[in-house]
């Protein structure tokens, strides 16, 4: 049974390009979530979305950055022109239900790197 | 808007000896908190939630929490630590629906030998 996969584990763009993030949550998980670690600093919420819908974006930045989780396939981070700003591990989790006690299901995380 | 405070961001123990890790929250609500483990370039994996049962909660590899809601705090402990335990350990709250989870900085736990 495979956890949440994430890829690629490493990514390395140059300033100005586009880095897509993949997230294949648990088998059965309908609900995915998208956090950020930066350096030195505790995960922080970006996004959650089921199949087709963003129900909480309140954590994403306005510009460049988005989200998606198609019926079909993977969720996608996609982060437009990045900047050195946005180099960080990004995590993405799963949980099977919509209740507080759920717990989520990490994976192993990307980590983006701006040159 | 809940909040988590880890006190401590470097705990350094001997093998063997009791491991304390701090956490004190801040919730409007009833919490439900949460203890992860970070291993180097890996995930978080779940060690134990509270979900207002049982306020001394017991998780994976010998470490358990205590909740004192007149401290708002979630203490985690282990009572003699082992080389293996040398990661990273963070507090969470659920902030709000579903499992938007509100972390803390984190502290990183150094077992000397």
């Amino acid at each position: 049974n495979a956890g949440v996969m994430q890829n690629p584990r490493h990514l390395v763009r140059r300033r100005g390009q586009e880095a897509r993030l993949r997230c294949s949550p648990m088998k059965g998980h309908s609900h995915v979530y998208w956090y950020r670690q930066l350096p030195e600093e505790g995960l922080k919420f970006m996004v959650y979305l089921q199949k087709e819908n963003i129900i909480d974006e309140s954590g994403m930045p306005k510009e460049r950055f988005s989200a998606e989780f198609p019926k079909e396939g993977p969720s996608i981070l996609r982060i437009q022109q990045v900047v050195r700003g946005d180099s960080a591990a990004y995590f993405c989790a799963s949980s099977p239900l919509d209740r507080n006690n759920s717990p989520l299901h990490f994976g192993n995380g990307t980590r983006l790197t701006v040159t | 808007a809940q909040s988590v405070t880890q006190l401590g961001s470097h705990v350094s123990v001997s093998e063997g000896a009791l491991v304390l890790l701090r956490c004190n929250y801040s919730s409007s609500v009833p919490p439900y908190l949460f203890w992860y483990v970070q291993y180097p370039n890996q995930g978080l994996q779940l060690l134990l939630k509270y979900t207002s049962a049982a306020t001394l909660v017991k998780g994976i590899n010998g470490f358990e929490a205590e909740f004192k809601k007149s401290e708002t705090s979630f203490h985690l402990t282990k009572p003699s630590a082992h080389m293996s335990d040398a990661a990273e350990y963070f507090c969470a709250v659920s902030d709000g629906g579903a499992q938007k989870l509100v972390f803390g900085q984190g502290t990183r736990l150094t077992i000397n030998p």
